[in-house]
């Protein structure tokens, strides 16, 4: 069966700080991958996704990128940490085959001080 | 652009009553629309999808070109409905993607 991984759980960073989000995907290949940022009272807002290795489409423009080095893997980073990037970061996996449901992670808290 | 709204921040009742989570959206085109929960300590997973025509815990939701509307009903909630719930909406083709509503709190008293 498919899993999805994402660490680490928490993180507290000072600003300016370098971040590095990882997630991975047991049980499928050639998925694709999000990351999504769930900040309260504003649902959950798309950042990036991939539908491949290296291809990488931004929602957003801001302070964070993503890559995806291999074809389950999918990382989410910034040079400098800014106080706005502080909430929950989720990343999720939808199979390239057609199927819409798409599988969440257990997200990672980031609180930048 | 597409755009998905849930007006209702925070949805209080009792147990027995009945529930309709609000869902509108905007989008050019047929619509493929979801709802997804997350209860408490656990992962958001998908709840039901508009395509299936399904009840799944006793919730269905009905898409209403008409009215642009994808509200979640259940005609009796039960303590453990009390969860986050969020509206989707895939698309458009090009991209592979959920635009998610804000977010609906839904909270069944005893």
């Amino acid at each position: 069966s498919q899993t999805i991984h994402q660490w680490p759980a928490t993180l507290v960073q000072p600003v300016g700080s370098p971040l590095s989000l990882e997630c991975t995907v047991e049980g499928t290949s050639n998925p694709n991958l999000y990351w999504y940022r769930q900040a309260a009272g504003r649902g959950l807002q798309l950042l990036f996704y991939s539908v491949g290795i290296g291809q990488i489409s931004s929602e957003v423009p801001q302070n964070l990128s993503a890559s995806r080095p291999q074809d389950r893997q999918f990382i989410l980073s910034s040079k400098k940490l800014l106080l706005s990037d502080s909430g929950f970061y989720l990343c999720a996996w939808r199979s390239g085959a057609g199927t819409d449901t798409q599988y969440f992670g257990p997200g990672t808290r980031l609180t930048v001080l | 652009a597409q755009r998905v709204t849930q007006p209702e921040k925070l949805l209080s009742v009792f147990k027995g009553a009945p529930v309709e989570l609000k869902c509108n959206y905007s989008y050019s085109g047929s619509p493929e629309l979801f709802w997804y929960v997350q209860y408490s300590r656990q992962r958001l997973q998908l709840l039901l999808r508009h395509i299936s025509r399904e009840s799944i815990k006793g919730f269905t939701a009905d898409l209403n070109k008409g009215e642009t509307s994808f509200h979640l009903k259940k005609p009796f909630a039960q303590e453990e409905d009390s969860a986050m719930y969020y509206c989707a909406l895939y698309g458009p083709a090009g991209r592979r993607a959920l635009t998610f509503g804000s977010g609906t709190r839904l909270q069944v008293q005893p």
